[in-house]
């Protein structure tokens, strides 16, 4: 299964609302879709699982949502710390676990 | 709180086999699945394969002929090794848990490591 994340680039001005999109090449249980945040020189963070639940910590800005081969990742309003680059992941139970190619976020 | 710590040589001659090892800290071994991801300098994340507290394994399968992951149980940590190595293989090399039993929930990386970045050059 191939992850297709779009845009490859967006750029937002803090306090815009950013839409990030991950498409599954067929259809996916939703509770395998996850995202992660990645900030230059540190591991990615988990931000999202079973496509729509926060991780611990994480601020209700970030909502995930979607089923069947699209999901989404909303953050409301944007906050200066949240330019980075945003992954989904996917685990197909075969056992593979599958990254979209990122989303970056940047500063407009 | 978690831990996971990779360590290992920075620089690896093509041809030959790059091993890593992560230590696990605030939590046992002898629980979940403990993964091995990798990223090439401004690329995406691979994911590479994973143990269980058993020695079971599974590896993605564009690496497998050439993948190694191992537990040891006595250290608290488990290892990654990848022979024939080129250029291609130089990335930032992640350690991370995938909670055991997620297939009847959620399959995430959580924690990871901070990475180690590896290069393949002679």
């Amino acid at each position: 299964i191939v992850l297709t994340q779009s845009p490859g680039t967006l750029s937002l001005s803090p306090g815009e609302r950013a839409i990030l999109s991950c498409r599954a090449s067929q259809t996916v249980n939703s509770n395998y879709l996850v995202w992660y945040q990645q900030k230059p020189g540190q591991a990615p963070r988990l931000l999202i699982y079973g496509a729509s639940t926060r991780a611990t910590g994480i601020p209700d800005r970030f909502s995930g949502s979607g089923s069947g081969t699209d999901f989404t990742l909303t953050i409301s309003r944007l906050e200066p710390e949240d330019y980075a680059v945003y992954y989904c992941q996917l685990f197909d139970g075969s056992p593979m676990y599958t990254f979209g190619q990122g989303t970056k976020l940047e500063i407009k | 709180q978690v831990h996971l710590q990779e360590s290992g040589p920075g620089l690896v001659k093509p041809s030959e086999t790059l091993s890593l090892t992560c230590v696990v800290s605030g939590d046992s071994i002898n629980s979940n699945w403990w993964n091995w991801v990798r990223q090439p300098p401004g690329k995406g994340l691979e994911w590479i394969g994973e143990v269980s507290h058993n020695g079971d394994t599974n590896y993605n399968p564009s690496l497998k002929p050439r993948v190694t992951i191992s537990v040891d149980k006595s250290n608290n940590q488990f290892s990654l090794k990848l022979s024939s190595v080129t250029a291609a293989d130089t990335a930032m090399y992640y350690c991370a848990r995938v909670t055991s039993g997620c297939a009847t929930t959620s399959c995430f990386f959580d924690p990871w490591g901070q990475g180690t970045l590896v290069t393949v050059s002679s």
